[in-house]
């Protein structure tokens, strides 16, 4: 059984930084993308961050940016978000995502199949 | 980046009706589309990819349909189950977005 186990969230000071940390099992984490995606309260669903299964490749939204930092460890099979300089926007739950989905024969990159249970993240001083 | 509009925000309906949710893209993102379910306490759901392709598990009371910048998830004869937020999201590029949800809410 595929699962995603997020920790590392909490109550955090503006300016200040978090590091959030997903553990991955049930499947081979070093063949899939990764991402991490939020949701504040109230509010939808936002993509975050991607990395690609080897970790060359990154991406992330607009406003995140030079402040926030996905990596992974394919050897823990644990994906990671190290967020500095938090801004009260950033309060939300994040959910770790597996980023590809494989049906037997293709990847389907940026289809995600399985997510975590989510991590809550506020940021307030 | 491209933009995702999904209609309406909320929706009322009695189980056995069939309900249909729009998605439109702002720019053509071919057919990489997929539909999500959000339930309270469980993990999000993927119900379908690829526009129009139903995960494995997905119940065949639901369908998607469009290509290019319309899409639609329909579903048939509800059930007590069925009552949850939907997302669509796009990932036609390598920075993916979201639709901002619909609300399918017991009349």
């Amino acid at each position: 059984e595929v699962q995603l186990v997020e920790s590392g969230g909490g109550l955090v000071q503006p300016g200040r930084s978090m590091k959030l940390s997903c553990a991955a099992s049930g499947f081979t984490f070093s063949n899939y993308g990764m991402a991490w995606v939020r949701q504040a309260p109230t509010k939808g669903l936002e993509w975050v961050a991607t990395i690609s299964y080897d970790g060359s490749s990154t991406y992330y939204r607009d406003s995140v940016k030079g402040r926030f930092t996905i990596s992974r460890d394919n050897a823990k099979s644990t994906l990671y978000l190290q967020m500095n300089s938090l801004r009260s926007e950033d309060t939300a739950t994040y959910y770790c995502t597996r980023g590809d989905y494989y049906d037997g024969t293709h990847y389907y990159a940026g289809v995600m199949d399985a997510w975590g249970q989510g991590a809550s993240v506020t940021v307030s001083s | 980046d491209v933009q995702m509009t999904q209609s309406p925000s909320y929706l009322a309906a009695s189980p056995g009706e069939s309900v249909s949710i729009s998605c439109k893209a702002s720019k053509s993102i071919s057919n990489n589309l997929a539909w999500y379910q959000e339930k309270p306490g469980k993990a999000n759901k993927l119900l379908i990819h690829s526009g129009s392709t139903l995960q494995s598990g997905t119940p065949s009371r639901f369908s998607g349909s469009g290509s290019g910048t319309d899409f639609t998830l329909t579903i048939r004869s509800l059930e007590s189950e069925d009552f949850a937020v939907y997302y669509c999201q796009q990932y036609n590029e390598s920075t993916w977005t979201f639709g901002g949800g619909t609300k399918l809410e017991l009349k």
